[in-house]
């Protein structure tokens, strides 16, 4: 069975102070790990694709990488706006979708 | 265009009632989903449709009907639901097709229902 756990839980920084979340994940058949970003009572926003280990994916302020147990998403000076869920999920070979619990972040200003 | 459009937004409904969901993308994506989620929890796939036929359901109970009638709309009728069928449905489409990878699922905004 595909696992994806996602930590921390909850995070608050200041604004401007970087961080990383952390996705690892068992799955049959990677065919994709993706990161979304969930605004309270929204939909998921698709944010990257990983396909392979040692890709990189970044906009903005957020940098996406990839090796064959665990995702990070690092955001660098992060802002108030970038408070929400960040959500983690892989595709396996059969296309199921798996998402991780997601983390909550809340940037201070 | 990367919209996949769900109405309504907002659903209240009896638990005699029949309602649906309506779910409807121009991507041309052959894949299209339907989640559950709760409040603070990741969404749980529901049903997987591929080139228009069910192809994943995942254990869901009977009183939730999904239906697929062409390769743009995703119905999901509801029928004697429950107080705990509360939550926001979310419906999600990707591309599928011969030769090509599958690609990230992309989210409508949702519907929030809740059964009374």
């Amino acid at each position: 069975e595909d696992q994806v756990t996602q930590s921390p839980e909850a995070l608050r920084l200041q604004e401007g102070e970087s961080s990383s979340l952390n996705c690892s994940y068992t799955v049959s058949g990677l065919r994709g790990l993706f990161w979304y970003r969930q605004d309270p009572g929204k939909g998921p926003e698709f944010l990257f694709t990983l396909y392979s280990a040692g890709e990189e994916k970044e906009k903005e302020r957020l940098k996406a990488t990839l090796t064959k147990k665990e995702s990070f998403l690092h955001i660098t000076a992060p802002k108030p706006e970038d408070s929400a869920t960040y959500l983690c999920a892989v595709r396996n070979a059969g296309n199921m979708l798996t998402f991780g619990g997601g983390t909550r972040l809340m940037v201070k200003p | 265009d990367t919209e996949v459009t769900q109405t309504p937004k907002h659903l209240v409904m009896g638990m005699t009632n029949k309602k649906s969901l309506k779910c409807e993308q121009h991507m041309g994506h052959r894949a299209m989903y339907w989640y559950k989620q709760k409040a603070k929890k990741p969404p749980e796939l529901m049903f997987v449709y591929s080139y228009e036929k069910l192809s994943i359901n995942e254990s869901v109970p009977s009183r939730f009907s999904p239906e697929c009638p062409n390769s743009s709309l995703l119905n999901l009728h509801l029928h004697a639901l429950q107080p705990e069928d509360s939550a926001l449905y979310l419906c999600a489409s990707s591309v599928r097709g011969e030769g090509v990878m599958n690609t990230e699922a992309f989210f409508g905004q949702g519907t929030r229902l809740t059964v009374v």
